[in-house]
């Protein structure tokens, strides 16, 4: 059964570079069916959730415009991860963020359980 | 950017009783990447339609969806207690962008 485990610092400081990481077990990221994607979401009553990018099993990356500047997602095959580094953050990009699959039908099959990031000097 | 938008912001029913919720996109969306996910406190999202009326596996039949073009629904037929929660429509687009609408609050009555 495939999951998916984030992990990252829980707190950063204003301007600094967020770096999560994914692991995947119970299956591979090098499938060449799925793509993978990071997606977040505020915290609060009535926050909804938005997507950050995807990174396909060829390394092609795909990312909001709007975080576009800021975001880079590789992947590490031999550890079966995939990663997101979101750089000069502020207080607006605290948020549980999520990583999750996506196969060919568009939708986010599979997520991770979340991992709380606060942006805070 | 296709922006989607859902209503009603929050619906109040009662357990057994049916449940609509409309998700309406800013421009036509290929039915084939329209979802639906569920979200309870806590947890992730979970996905329960994809390709705007395909259930996702494990989802029971009461759940439904329907809809192309600019209008889609979700459809609830009989709410069961664990149902109330919040629900989202997501679009994938030709430009590889994901958009999520902002939620429709389902809570008991």
């Amino acid at each position: 059964q495939l999951q998916l485990q984030e992990s990252g610092p829980g707190l950063v400081k204003p301007s600094e570079t967020l770096s999560l990481t994914c692991t995947v077990s119970g299956g591979s990221i090098s499938s060449s069916v799925y793509y993978w994607g990071w997606i977040r979401q505020p915290p609060g009553p009535g926050k909804g959730l938005e997507w950050i990018g995807s990174i396909y099993y060829s390394g092609s990356t795909y990312y909001n415009p709007s975080l576009k500047s800021r975001v880079t997602i590789s992947e590490d095959t031999s550890k079966n991860q995939f990663s997101l580094k979101l750089s000069s953050v502020t207080a607006a990009d605290t948020a549980v963020y999520y990583c999750a699959r996506r196969p060919p039908m568009g939708a986010f099959d599979i997520w991770g359980q979340g991992t709380m990031i606060t942006v805070s000097s | 950017e296709i922006v989607l938008t859902q209503s009603p912001g929050t619906l109040s029913l009662s357990p057994g009783e049916r449940a609509t919720l409309s998700c309406r996109a800013s421009q036509s969306v290929t039915s084939s990447f329209l979802a639906w996910y569920q979200q309870k406190p806590g947890q992730a999202p979970r996905l329960l339609i994809y390709g705007a009326s395909s259930r996702a596996t494990g989802i029971p039949d009461r759940f439904s969806g329907s809809g192309s073009g600019t209008d889609f629904t979700l459809t609830i037929s009989r709410l069961e207690p664990e149902d109330f929660a919040v629900y989202y429509c997501q679009q994938y687009g030709s430009s590889l962008m994901y958009t999520f609408g902002q939620g429709t609050k389902l809570e008991i009555k």
